[in-house]
């Protein structure tokens, strides 16, 4: 079964356009949410991560808004940039343990 | 540092063959993994390893076998390959922190 929805598909934004991505959990003993960045014949790199103790986490124009009640978590591309375009992926661990679940992706591509 | 490395980056096999993906860190990482990216499917982890001589089932084990016997080297084994397999597969590593390292992937074709 699929522990982590992931929409959408794929996204096309306009440059200065800002991208959101939204994800969605059913493990409530998930308690690390990481976003994944990966560009064309590249493996995937850790872009920004949050932990439930808070609602969000900016990192330069990047930021994952989380809702625990809600379990659901979403990544903001503030001013997106044609060099954003990549597939973004989400994920989701538990504590003490290796096993990274995954969602099936989003394609954005960032137009002039 | 050459962080995690993958060979070979493409392989044709037929089908029933067998063969080993290679997986290398010279981070000194505990932790390994193993996935495989299929489209509309996201990642999914196939084993992984919390130290060298511990391996463990991931989500899709079946067809696979790997062991480690040196912490750098995490090699993925397919016995006996099945078109099923044709996917891209990606090592990673994880230290202390939460950060997994990603290597390039190996792109596997069975016929």
């Amino acid at each position: 079964q699929q522990q982590v929805k992931q929409s959408p598909q794929s996204l096309i934004v306009q440059k200065g356009g800002i991208s959101i991505i939204n994800c969605a959990y059913e493990n409530t003993a998930f308690d690390y949410f990481p976003w994944y960045q990966q560009f064309p014949g590249k493996g995937p790199a850790l872009l920004i991560a949050i932990r439930p103790d808070v609602s969000e986490k900016k990192e330069g124009r990047f930021t994952i808004s989380f809702n625990k009640s809600a379990k659901q978590f979403s990544l903001h591309i503030m001013d997106s940039q044609p060099g954003d375009s990549a597939t973004y992926f989400c994920a989701a661990r538990n504590f003490g343990n290796e096993k990274l679940t995954f969602g099936t992706g989003t394609r954005l591509t960032i137009i002039p | 540092n050459a962080g995690v490395t993958q060979t070979p980056k493409f392989q044709v096999l037929k089908t029933g063959q067998s063969m080993t993906l290679q997986c290398a860190q010279d981070m000194n990482h505990e932790y390994m993994s193993w996935y495989r990216q299929d489209p509309g499917m996201g990642l999914r982890l196939i084993h992984y390893s919390v130290g060298a001589g511990i391996t463990d089932q991931g989500e899709v084990p079946n067809g696979y076998n790997v062991s480690r016997s040196t912490t750098e080297d995490f090699p993925l084994r397919l016995l006996s390959a099945a078109p099923s397999q044709t996917s891209v597969y990606f090592c990673a590593s994880r230290g202390g922190g939460e950060t997994q390292y990603f290597g390039p992937g190996t792109r596997l074709l069975v016929l």
